[in-house]
């Protein structure tokens, strides 16, 4: 079974610059979250998914950032204008329907893009 | 908003000891999840714990959710260079499937 796949790999942008981030789930899997982790911190929530809608966008910076996942499958993050504070790795994770004796819903994740703003 | 902070913030030890972190949530949770990251790689989903007091072991790893429902705990019976990586809780509130992750804690063998 695939994994959770996410392009590119690392992203090296200067600051101002749009950049754009790709997420394909692993199949049948219909949450679908974008986490933020900083280098020495734990990953911070940025928007999740049940199926194509949004159901908890409150911690995305709206003014800059924004996502969607269209037909409920894929997932794209964008940030315009990036800002230097934006380095970071940005993970998608993934989660199945919570099934009793099959799934309790964990999450399986990328393997991240690393994000570099000069 | 909901915190979760986990204690220590880095731990060495030699191969053998033992080791232990402790997760805190600021708020209540319905379910506590445990992942391990290791160096370069990105979190890889351990165990969920549900019930309070519940206690549930994977070989050498121990892991507690407090009676309250807002604590948790690792425990890792002599460690192994394996072991190595970071150590995230992430606990979610009743009624919702957001997950907060911890602060980590890093822990590093020394063989």
């Amino acid at each position: 079974e695939a994994g959770v796949v996410q392009s590119p790999r690392y992203k090296i942008i200067e600051k101002k610059q749009p950049v754009a981030f790709w997420c394909n789930p692993i199949s049948g899997h219909n949450t679908l979250y974008w986490y933020l982790q900083n280098l020495g911190q734990g990953p911070e929530l940025l928007i999740r998914y049940e199926n194509e809608e949004a159901v908890d966008d409150s911690q995305l910076p709206k003014d800059r950032f924004s996502a969607e996942r269209l037909k409920g499958v894929d997932s794209t993050l964008k940030i315009q204008p990036a800002e230097l504070g934006d380095s970071a790795v940005y993970l998608c994770a993934s989660s199945p329907p919570r099934l009793a004796g099959i799934s309790v819903g964990e999450l399986f994740f990328g393997p991240g893009t690393r994000l570099t703003v000069l | 908003g909901q915190q979760v902070m986990q204690i220590p913030q880095y731990q060495h030890v030699q191969e053998g000891e033992d080791f232990t972190t402790y997760c805190n949530s600021s708020t209540t949770l319905s379910n506590i999840q445990w992942y391990k990251q290791r160096p370069g790689g990105h979190p890889v989903f351990l165990i969920q714990l549900v019930k309070s007091g519940e206690v549930k072991k994977q070989k050498r790893l121990t892991f507690q959710f407090g009676e309250a429902k807002k604590n948790s705990s690792l425990h890792i019976t002599a460690t192994q260079t394996t072991d190595v990586g970071t150590y995230f809780c992430a606990g979610a509130t009743a009624g919702t499937y957001k997950y907060i992750f911890g602060t980590g804690t890093r822990l590093k063998v020394l063989a």
